[in-house]
């Protein structure tokens, strides 16, 4: 199975401030790599597809780079709706694994 | 406006059963694979299992082979989820996700239902 390790696992940031999450996968994943944001009692919200394809309706400020085994999730400015935990998930193979999550907290 | 609802979760004492389903609307149910992902309390997504559009590639956790069973009903835009011999950590809020796929590329799973607890306790 194809490992997704996420770092950091939680930090800490203030509005407007420029946060940068990183997946890397035990193997490569092409750009089979989603990430999703998750707050308290909801269900995920799928944010960026194919590594770096921006999900409809998903603000600009969100983006997504990297392939093969390393990935990033970048948010510009960071807005007061945005603090949530953050997955990446590799879509390459079977199973569709999940990184451990990050949540971002407001400092 | 598509949308993905779960039930039938609930309290069952472990080695209990539960079926778990989920009706599909807004969309053609019958062509795209559906997926199953748990999340245990406090904890991060775990995927469980996927099938098929026709039910014929049909895929589950190595740790949950044996106890689960998925299924799946087109005429009835619904997706199943066989839960037996429970355990306590099975204990979990159990989501139902579209995957989509695109040209065999611009894979994800978008939406996602709200997701039905299931608590295993005596």
């Amino acid at each position: 199975d194809i490992q997704l390790t996420q770092s950091p696992s939680f930090l800490s940031a203030s509005v407007g401030d420029r946060v940068t999450i990183t997946c890397r996968a035990s193997q490569g994943i092409s750009s089979y790599l989603a990430w999703y944001q998750q707050k308290p009692g909801k269900a995920p919200k799928l944010l960026i597809y194919t590594a770096s394809t921006l999900q409809s309706g998903v603000p600009s400020r969100f983006s997504g780079s990297g392939s093969g085994t390393e990935f990033t999730l970048t948010i510009s400015s960071l807005q007061p709706e945005d603090f949530a935990t953050y997955y990446c998930q590799q879509l390459n193979s079977y199973p569709r694994t999940f990184g451990q999550g990050t949540k971002v907290e407001i400092k | 406006e598509v949308h993905l609802v779960e039930s039938g979760g609930g309290l069952v004492k472990p080695g209990g059963s539960l079926r778990l389903s989920c009706v599909a609307s807004g969309f053609t149910f019958s062509s795209y694979t559906m997926n199953w992902v748990r999340q245990a309390p406090g904890k991060g997504l775990e995927w469980v299992s996927l099938i098929s559009s026709s039910s014929n590639i049909i895929y589950y956790a190595d740790s949950l082979k044996g106890r689960f069973t998925v299924s799946r009903d087109n005429a009835k835009n619904s997706l199943y989820l066989h839960v037996n011999s429970l355990r306590a950590e099975d204990t979990a809020v159990y989501y139902c996700a579209r995957e989509i796929n695109d040209y065999g590329d611009y894979r994800r799973f978008d939406p996602w239902g709200q997701g039905t607890l299931v608590t295993v306790s005596s």
